[in-house]
């Protein structure tokens, strides 16, 4: 079985300061792990994805996640943050050869001006 | 590239009347997916298909929820009779070969709300 924990419901920041969305996975097997945002009545979009190639991994709008396996984590970051940005992030995991996903229960990320 | 295609957008029915959401995949793309998303959760699958089966619907709650996915394509979503708890996002996502590691493609949902 996996599973995905966001430690964080909610992330306030300022504009222009980094931004730091965590998540922990649990997974028998080599997992899969992506980043998704959903913005308001929109459909969810890919952020970045992990599939065990460079342990850190580019995605757009500057977004950047690093997995790393002794910690379990695959925490999402971003040096300075945009009022567009302002959403909410889910962190999603893959595994046992199939491409069902595991969803975490989202981080809202607040940007303030 | 047309994405994802759901319909309707939203839709608002009483309690006991049956509804369905329509899905258009991505062209090419063999495998379907379609999620629940209740309010201030992640999404949780309900049901796969690889073209035309259903390979994976051990979450679907089938004494009143039912899909189908003719022909490989388009797939509609069923819920008879509706019930409260019902009211949520009803998403729709396809991939290419339905591999581990593939990107899924969602679509807008569809926005259930059960009065």
């Amino acid at each position: 079985a996996q599973s995905v924990t966001q430690l964080d419901s909610h992330v306030s920041v300022s504009e222009g300061t980094p931004v730091l969305l965590r998540c922990n996975y649990s997974s028998s097997y080599s997992p899969s792990l992506f980043w998704y945002v959903q913005h308001p009545n929109k459909g969810l979009q890919l952020l970045l994805k992990y599939t065990s190639a460079a342990t850190l991994v580019k995605g757009i709008n500057g977004f950047e996640a690093e997995f790393k396996k002794s910690e379990t984590s695959f925490h999402l970051t971003k040096p300075s943050a945009h009022m567009s940005d302002a959403a909410e992030y889910f962190c999603v995991v893959s595994g046992s050869g199939y491409s069902t996903l595991t969803f975490g229960k989202g981080t809202m990320l607040l940007v303030s001006p | 590239e047309a994405g994802v295609v759901q319909s309707p957008r939203y839709k608002i029915i009483e309690k006991k009347q049956p509804v369905a959401f329509w899905c258009n995949p991505i062209s090419g793309h063999n495998t379907l997916y379609w999620y629940l998303q209740n309010l201030g959760q992640g999404p949780e699958l309900l049901i796969r298909y690889e073209n035309e089966e259903a390979v994976d619907d051990s979450q679907l709650p089938k004494d009143r929820f039912s899909a189908e996915r003719l022909k490989g394509v388009d797939s509609t979503l069923k819920i008879q009779p509706a019930e409260l708890g019902d009211s949520a996002v009803y998403l729709c996502a396809s991939s290419l070969g339905g591999l581990e590691g593939e990107t899924q493609y969602f679509g807008p949902g569809t926005r259930l709300l059960v009065l």
